[in-house]
């Protein structure tokens, strides 16, 4: 049973334009929610998190925000850029080391 | 060196065979991790060492059998795998406290043939 999903596994947007990947989960434990980004032949690399305390966590063009009740999460990226073109995953915890991953969206970005 | 490297970044090999991954972290991290990326399936976690220690097991063949000999480096040996083990092996790692940000290598990429 996947506890977290990403229901699109890809996406494109035009340049300058807002990207929204969203995320679900079933897991009502999970108390922090983690997005991760992905070049090809790189590993992730962390991007922004969210603690269940919050609904919404900024950091320059990156937000998340989390729907508890809804149990959904989503990353908002704006004005998307090309080196914004990647995989993108999102992961739940609640509280200790082991994360559950989604399986990603491939975002691309067009010119 | 900075971050997290793995050797090797590519890795083929026969069922009857026994190799090893590396990795090594530079961060002065407390907790290494593997984790297995087969295509189309989320990212699965492996193993946890925490100060050298094994946290977690997640129900993983005993054909791979990790090591830490250190907080610094992790191995993962392999032997008679099969062909569905192919996949990309990632190692992270992280400080070790609660809700701490993982650090990922670049990964193996294992193909058994």
């Amino acid at each position: 049973d996947q506890q977290v999903k990403q229901n699109s596994p890809s996406l494109s947007v035009q340049e300058g334009r807002i990207s929204i990947l969203n995320c679900d989960y079933t897991n009502s434990m999970f108390d922090y929610f983690l997005w991760y980004k992905k070049y090809p032949a790189e590993g992730p690399t962390f991007l922004i998190s969210i603690s269940s305390i919050k609904d919404k966590n900024e950091d320059g063009r990156f937000t998340v925000f989390l729907n508890k009740s809804a149990k959904h999460l989503s990353l908002h990226i704006v004005p998307s850029q090309p080196g914004d073109s990647a995989v993108y995953f999102c992961a739940g915890s609640f509280g200790n080391e082991k994360l559950t991953f989604g399986t990603g969206t491939r975002l691309t970005i067009i010119p | 060196e900075t971050g997290v490297t793995q050797t090797p970044r590519h890795l083929v090999m026969g069922m009857t065979n026994k190799k090893s991954l590396k990795c090594e972290q530079h961060l002065g991290h407390n907790a290494m991790y593997w984790y297995k990326q087969s295509a189309k399936k989320p990212l699965e976690l492996m193993f946890v060492y925490n100060f050298k220690e094994q946290t977690e097991n997640n129900s993983v063949p005993s054909r791979f059998s990790p090591e830490c000999p250190n907080s610094s480096h992790l191995f993962l040996h392999l032997h008679t795998l099969q062909p569905e083990d192919s996949a990309l092996y990632l190692c992270a790692s992280s400080q070790g406290g609660l809700y701490d940000t993982q650090y990922f290598g670049p990964g193996t990429r294992l193909t058994v043939l």
